[in-house]
């Protein structure tokens, strides 16, 4: 079974601060989308990367495809940044996204 | 370039009524697909057209949904009978093809709520 996990599940930051999201998932990924999610709003794709690093503007996306693991940074948060993150990861194989949960994040001014 | 766009935004039915959803894809692209979130679950596939053929129908739920894309342009998603349980956010999502796994462009979503 594919599974993708985020944590946190929620999060709640003051502006400025530095905010990680991370995402796991299991063996036979081949590249995993970073998603963004205003309220009330659609779903617009941040990143998608299969290894290494990418960035744009305040946002850092990174993964390791040893340990199964990705993150996303926020650097000096604002409270347009609030928002649902979320990770979907492309298994071998298939043309399907496979979704984490979403990470609710609020950013205080 | 139009973005996917998906009507209604917003749908309240009765459990037992019919509900059609439709998605209108970024033009030129191949690739549509049909995602599902259900009150407080992550999203889900439903299923996968390229062009007017189904390439993955693995995540359609039942034999209550029918998704159909004639002509390979726009598509639609029939839920007859609906159900309580089919509440949640229908999202339509499409990539241009031709290339494994690329970038999915996502639509609103529509909103439906089945009573």
């Amino acid at each position: 079974k594919n599974e993708v996990e985020q944590s946190p599940q929620n999060l709640t930051a003051q502006e400025g601060e530095f905010i990680t999201i991370n995402c796991s998932y299991s063996v036979g990924i081949s590249a995993l989308h970073w998603l963004q999610q205003h309220p009330g709003g659609g779903i617009v794709s941040l990143f998608m990367l299969s290894s290494g690093k990418k960035k744009h503007g305040r946002l850092i996306a990174t993964i390791n495809i040893q340990e199964k693991h990705s993150s996303l940074h926020i650097t000096a948060s604002h409270p347009r940044d609030s928002a649902v993150y979320i990770c979907a990861a492309f298994y071998f194989g298939n043309e399907k996204l496979t979704f984490g949960t979403g990470t609710r994040l609020t950013i205080i001014p | 370039e139009a973005g996917v766009t998906q009507f209604p935004s917003h749908s309240v039915i009765e459990k037992g009524q019919t509900v059609t959803l439709r998605c209108d894809p970024i033009s030129g692209h191949d690739n549509l697909y049909w995602y599902r979130r259900v009150m407080g679950k992550e999203i889900k596939f439903l299923l996968h057209f390229v062009k007017e053929s189904k390439q993955d129908e693995s995540g359609m739920p039942n034999n209550r949904f029918l998704a159909e894309r004639t002509g390979g342009t726009y598509s639609t998603l029939k839920v007859q009978p609906a159900e309580l349980e089919d509440s949640g956010v229908y999202f339509c999502a499409s990539s241009q093809g031709g290339v494994p796994q690329e970038t999915q462009y996502f639509g609103p979503g529509t909103r439906l709520l089945v009573l």
